[in-house]
């Protein structure tokens, strides 16, 4: 299962657009790139996943450059209740027993 | 709209006690897991289900035991719980056992082990 690294935190302030960006230099030609948001006392949320290109729903956008050794989850206009841990997870459907969560990135968005 | 329903919320257990945390979905999915979150820490996978009938070890599985009642519900025992298994559990279910289907998470059972 492919490695992920994220920035351990980042900041914000309301309205602006983030970007989280998650390295995953080992990720395999089967691997999917999942992203999940985990609010406190909660358990994580799924929010996006993709495979190349970029990916859109009604929370996020995924950007997958050719080579895939990267991912950048964006949040448009963050708000408030955007404050949370991100997750990058990369792998097929192979790997389920190697599930690694990582320590993700925290989001602090400010007034 | 339940989805994922994890039982108790809360629970302090003195060192060598047992408990089994129960959880059930609503999805109709196949495959389940229970998996641990330290303090500041990612999620750990315990023990994986991926169908009814079996079940498999995951990153963390010792002094953890689990049971696949049926395709709703997958428990988590702790024979003789130990002061290092506080933490909080999470409960997951997916579609299909693999790394790229989305999974979907209960609340969570805060446990302290004193």
């Amino acid at each position: 299962l492919a490695k992920t690294t994220q920035p351990i935190s980042m900041d914000s302030y309301e309205g602006q657009e983030v970007n989280i960006t998650c390295s995953h230099n080992n990720i395999a030609t089967n691997d999917y790139i999942t992203w999940y948001q985990q609010f406190p006392s909660q358990g994580p949320r799924f929010i996006i996943q993709g495979y190349k290109t970029k990916v859109t729903n009604e929370v996020a956008s995924l950007f997958i450059p050719a080579d895939r050794k990267s991912s950048t989850l964006s949040l448009p206009r963050v708000s408030l209740s955007d404050t949370a841990v991100y997750y990058c997870l990369v792998g097929d459907d192979s790997s389920a027993s190697k599930i690694i969560f990582g320590s993700g990135t925290r989001l602090s968005i400010r007034p | 709209n339940a989805g994922v329903t994890q039982t108790p919320k809360f629970q302090v257990l003195k060192t060598g006690q047992s408990m089994t945390l129960q959880c059930a979905q609503d999805m109709n999915h196949n495959s389940m897991y229970w998996y641990r979150q330290d303090p500041g820490m990612g999620l750990r996978l315990i023990y994986y289900s991926a169908s009814e009938g079996t079940t498999d070890k995951g990153e963390v599985p010792n002094g953890y035991n689990v049971s696949r009642l049926n395709k709703r519900e997958f428990s988590l025992r702790l024979e003789s719980a130990a002061p290092s298994q506080t933490s909080v559990y999470f409960c997951a279910s997916s579609d299909r056992r693999a790394a790229d289907q989305p999974q979907h998470f209960g609340d969570g059972t805060r446990l302290s082990i004193l």
